[in-house]
């Protein structure tokens, strides 16, 4: 069975700055997806970024990376330039290929951004 | 853009009542999941269906039923409710099309039993 674990349960980070949000995660499988999803106070489940375990360069969106460690299974967000907006929880996710395969999430991080 | 839309929003049932969830995916989506997410916690995996049939079942508990209909829209129905059930219950669908498998989100129903 995946298993998914953010060590965080709180980060804060000043307007501007830069945070970094960790996520491990577990699995025999050797091609999955990963993902951050950012749930504000609305609790809205918005996606953030995406990574094919397949592919061995980071993604990017924005001022929003990842640093993908497949062997370490390590799958951290990097937030650059942090905004007010920004403020939300934040939860990785695994994903087996197949079509209909269900999210595996961990147990979130609340990033609080201060002016 | 349509989005995933999900009826009612908002919820309040007593315990021991029946409520109805409804989900409508976004156009030409042909697989729905459902999630639950108690207050504090982390979405969990409710149960899924591809092109009408049932795909996968998570930690559902045997008092929920669900399915999916012929224009792919879900509804999930909860019986004998219990104090415990009150969460956000979310919607999500893709489609074997999306890029990266893809689930998009609706906005959640809150329930609340009381």
């Amino acid at each position: 069975a995946q298993t998914v674990t953010q060590s965080q349960p709180e980060m804060s980070v000043q307007e501007a700055e830069t945070v970094t949000l960790s996520c491990t995660y577990d699995t025999s499988e050797n091609n999955y997806y990963l993902f951050w999803y950012k749930q504000p106070p609305s609790r809205q489940m918005i996606l953030v970024i995406r990574q094919e375990a397949y592919k061995q360069q980071n993604a990017t969106e924005n001022r929003f990376s990842v640093n993908f460690q497949k062997a370490a299974k390590s799958f951290s967000l990097k937030i650059s330039d942090s905004q007010l907006g920004d403020t939300a929880m934040y939860f990785c996710a695994f994903m087996k290929p197949t079509n209909t395969d269900k999210l595996i999430f961990g147990t979130g991080t609340r990033l609080q951004v201060f002016p | 853009a349509a989005g995933v839309i999900q009826s009612p929003r908002h919820l309040i049932k007593e315990k021991r009542e029946t409520a109805t969830l409804k989900c409508y995916p976004i156009p030409r989506h042909d697989t729905v999941y459902w999630y639950q997410q108690g207050p504090g916690q982390d979405p969990q995996f409710l149960i899924s269906f591809y092109e009408k049939m049932q795909s996968d079942k998570g930690s559902i508990p045997d008092r929920f039923s669900a399915q999916q209909f012929s224009d792919y829209h879900s509804e999930l129905n909860m019986s004998s409710l219990e104090l415990g059930d009150s969460a956000l219950y979310f919607c999500a669908s893709s489609s074997p099309t999306t890029p990266g498998d893809e689930q998009y989100f609706g906005p959640g129903t809150r329930l609340t039993v009381t």
